[in-house]
């Protein structure tokens, strides 16, 4: 257990509405990550933080924005909700050169 | 371009038998690897770490193989149990990079 939580859990939303997911971590690592993960896709890599306020893009960064302005607080954004973002989007953290994942947030956008 | 894959995509056996599931890599420069045990609803768990110099490397009734040299590695998984159903995903670490590399993972069924 890396002291990860994301929040919410499960969440359902319409199309076109602003979506913030939230990955908390009690241990102060450096990095942190944003994966989502769809059948047939594995986890892809949306954005992720290598210190407060910095922050980089991944390979399916389209749609998506993060902010970091604490080290424990990595949060994920998706301005305007469309269908194919429908996905469950993990957080991560890099300990000792391992990345350890949370629980997951199961989004659904109708 | 680094890549990972992994086969077969899906796999069902009887419990107690035993099973192999395959991880060709293409990245570069080669940190570790590890295989990553997802259970469903629950974010990946690591099982294995593999460096360059290790051959084998057992955790249990999972036992994980290298071959750096053709850049493959195995997981074997003996005697199954019903709870070993779950995705397996390998994972791929490259030095001097913080964004390591996944596989699709395969998905494994163990029936009683």
């Amino acid at each position: 257990d890396a002291g990860i939580t994301q929040s919410p859990r499960h969440k359902v939303t319409e199309t076109g509405t602003p979506v913030t997911l939230r990955c908390h971590q009690t241990e102060n690592h450096r990095y942190m990550y944003w994966y989502r993960q769809d059948p047939g896709h594995g986890l892809r890599l949306i954005h992720y933080s290598y210190g407060v306020k910095d922050t980089d893009k991944g390979e399916v960064s389209d749609g998506y924005s993060v902010s970091r302005s604490k080290t424990e607080d990595f949060l994920l954004t998706l301005e305007s909700a469309t269908s194919s973002q429908t996905s469950v989007y993990f957080c991560a953290i890099r300990r000792e050169a391992e990345q350890y994942f949370g629980p997951g947030t199961r989004l659904t956008v109708t | 371009k680094n890549q990972v894959e992994q086969s077969p995509q899906s796999l069902i056996i009887l419990e107690g038998k035993n099973c192999t599931l395959q991880c060709n890599y293409t990245v570069s420069p080669f940190s570790n690897l590890r295989w990553y045990k997802q259970d469903t609803g629950r974010g990946p768990v690591s099982l294995t770490i593999m460096t360059f110099s290790e051959n084998t490397k057992s955790n249990g009734r999972y036992t994980a193989t290298l071959d750096a040299d053709t850049k493959q590695s195995s997981l074997h998984i003996t005697a199954s149990q019903l709870s070993d159903s779950a995705s397996y995903i390998c994972v791929v670490y490259s030095g001097g990079s913080y964004i390591p590399t996944f596989g699709r993972g395969t998905s494994l069924i163990v029936h009683p």
